[in-house]
């Protein structure tokens, strides 16, 4: 019943690429999110937005970029990969702030 | 005060047993909670929401404490599938948005 799609599920890239991590939904969300999560560990929130050309950062410092043409669609972005960014992305929307958060099943990298 | 503090745990019951896990928050105008369930590594999925008047839903009970400023899950008759961590979310202090707790780890034990 996923509404909102992350792809790729598993990444494994050296270290200088550039890469993009896919997260779209289908539920008209306005209020999409990005956390990062090691293992074992709490949750991040590094970037948000709350609707087409609006995107701030987390309460965790990132290198990461992304962007929000669309409504449905919010990628992230790093420009060059490093090992520290091994870690799994999530990607999440809700319908208001308050609204419960609907989470995709997140993409796992590995930079090399 | 932190926005959201949780007891990381972990909590290790017997089967059958009951288990309840706290979560305090700071933003005392908060009127959205809830708890999600995290199985090791997957995505967080809401559990259940929690309501000024308690809810239950099967062998799950969700109870909010505003005088004291924490909300509860009380959970019953625990199966083995029950072990994960579970995650409170509460209003952050600015109240724009909402915060993940650093979540309870549960482990069910035969």
């Amino acid at each position: 019943e996923a509404d909102i799609y992350q792809t790729p599920r598993y990444l494994v890239i050296g270290t200088g690429k550039k890469i993009t991590l896919e997260c779209s939904q289908t539920m008209g969300h306005d209020k999409m999110y990005w956390y990062q999560q090691d293992p074992g560990m709490e949750l991040h929130l590094i970037h948000y937005s709350y609707g087409v050309n609006s995107t701030e950062k987390g309460d965790l410092s990132s290198e990461s970029t992304v962007s929000r043409i669309r409504t449905e669609h919010f990628p992230l972005t790093l420009e060059s990969a490093r090992p520290s960014h091994t870690s799994q992305y999530l990607c999440a929307s809700s319908e208001t702030r308050s609204s419960p958060l609907h989470f995709g099943n997140g993409t796992r990298l590995t930079v090399t | 005060r932190k926005e959201v503090e949780q007891d990381p745990g972990p909590f290790n019951v017997p089967e059958g047993a009951t288990v309840a896990f706290n979560c305090t928050y700071s933003n005392s105008a908060s009127q959205s909670f809830f708890w999600y369930r995290q199985d090791c590594r997957k995505e967080p999925k809401l559990l259940m929401s929690v309501y000024s008047s308690g809810n239950e839903d099967g062998r799950f009970t969700a109870q909010l404490n505003r005088a004291s400023q924490y909300i509860s899950l009380l959970i019953r008759d625990s199966k083995l599938s029950d072990s994960a961590t579970y995650l409170c979310v509460v209003p952050n202090n600015a109240g724009n948005m909402l915060t993940f707790g650093g979540g309870t780890r549960l482990m069910v034990k035969p």
